[in-house]
This record gives C-alpha cells, structure tokens and sequence, in this order.
C-alpha cells in the first residue's frame, strides 16, 4: 500500500507480558516517529529515527521501552513487562525528512490494552 | 514552558460559525508549521501547512506569526463534519505536537 502500515491494529495482553509493534512506512520516507495516545490526550513523543543517525530516544517513558529500525525502512517498537499504564494507542508516522516542509503520515495505530 | 502550546478547548459551535485556534511555540528556530486534525478514534492526518505568508485552503486560513510565535487556524462557515480535534506541529529537528483543541459544530 502506499501509506503506513501498522501492525498489529489491536493487541491485548495481560501485565508483565512483552509486546512488540510493527511499522512500516511509506517507500522513500527517511523519518520515522512514534507516538503514543491515551484515551483523550494529546500525542505522546517516544522516538524519532532519522536515515543513519542515532535515534532520539528523548521521548521514550522507562527503560522497558525500546524500538529499532532496520535497514531504515521497518521498525519495532518493544515494551517489555508491560504495565496497566501502558495502555494506548501507539501511532507511527514518516516522512521525507526532517527540516524543511516535510509534513509527517500517520498509520491507523495499534490498540494496546493490558489487562 | 511547553514546546508547542495551544487553546484547551473545547470549541463548540453553531453551524455557519467562524472558529479561530491558536497555538504558540517556544523555539525560535523553528522551521515549518502543519495543522492537523484528528477524528474521535482515528489517526491525525494533515489538514495544511502553515506559510509565512498565510495560506488559504477553501474554508480555512492559515497564518504565522513568527515574531510573536504564534500560528492560528481560522474556519469560516463551519460544517457539522468540521467536528474534530485539531493539533498544532511545529517542526524544528523534529516534529512537535500540540495537545490538540476539540470542535464540535451543532446543528
């Protein structure tokens, strides 16, 4: 498809369990971000990967949060020991780039919910 | 300070109305601007760029302020369909939300 791909679209777990979420962005996207949505709040900044560079893991809550991003196109985000807290929504977005007009295309997200 | 602030909201209004937001940001070195919206359960989507020199898009207006720091979204003759949450972005190293304003427009 042409627009970013997320999966899965829900995941239920129970605590304590790991989780790993997919994205795959648009074709040529350099940019990759992820967020996290809470049921009626803002968007969530967790980390932000840019062609070859080091990520920016500024936004990401707790060491149990981590994400890769291989060969620069695919990427995982892994929560391990999941909390109640952790329940969300997690989006992914790219772009064509950082700086300039490069406006960022969101996936539908994945509906995570521990039980 | 927030890096990207905007009005709580919530904005309801009657159809036909005009509805300004506004959103301010804190670093000066910031290079462009987006407006997003966002449907109840839905993932953002981008509704328009923001240009210093304001852009109009049908209904909608755009403008920034940079010495001020300010972008505002104007919505004139509003629909019923407008109803969402709309989320400043400011895009320095990289892309920063606002929180996002609720509008709902009543019949």
């Amino acid at each position: 498809g042409a627009g970013v791909s997320q999966s899965p679209s829900n995941k239920v777990t129970e605590k304590g369990k790991d989780v790993e979420l997919r994205c795959d962005p648009i074709s040529g996207h350099t940019a990759l971000y992820w967020y996290r949505q809470s049921l009626g709040q803002g968007l969530e900044f967790l980390i932000y990967f840019q062609g070859n560079s080091a990520p920016d893991k500024s936004g990401l809550p707790s060491d149990r949060f981590s994400a890769e991003r291989t060969g620069g196109s695919v990427s995982t985000l892994t929560i391990q020991r999941t909390q109640q807290e952790d329940s969300a929504v997690y989006l992914c977005a790219s772009s064509l780039g950082k700086g300039g007009n490069q406006p960022q295309h969101f996936g539908d997200g994945t509906r995570l919910s521990i039980l | 300070r927030k890096e990207v602030e905007q009005d709580p909201g919530p904005f309801n209004v009657p159809e036909g109305a005009t509805v300004a937001f506004n959103c301010t940001y804190s670093n000066s070195a910031s290079q462009s601007f987006f407006w997003y919206r966002q449907d109840c359960r839905k993932e953002p989507k981008l509704l328009m760029s923001v240009y210093s020199s304001g852009n109009e898009d049908g209904r909608f207006t755009a403008q920034l302020n940079r010495a001020s720091q300010y972008i505002s979204l104007l919505i004139r003759d509003s629909k019923l369909s407008d109803s969402a949450t709309y989320l400043c972005v400011v895009n320095t190293d990289d892309m920063r939300f606002g929180a996002g304003t609720r509008l709902t427009v009543k019949p």
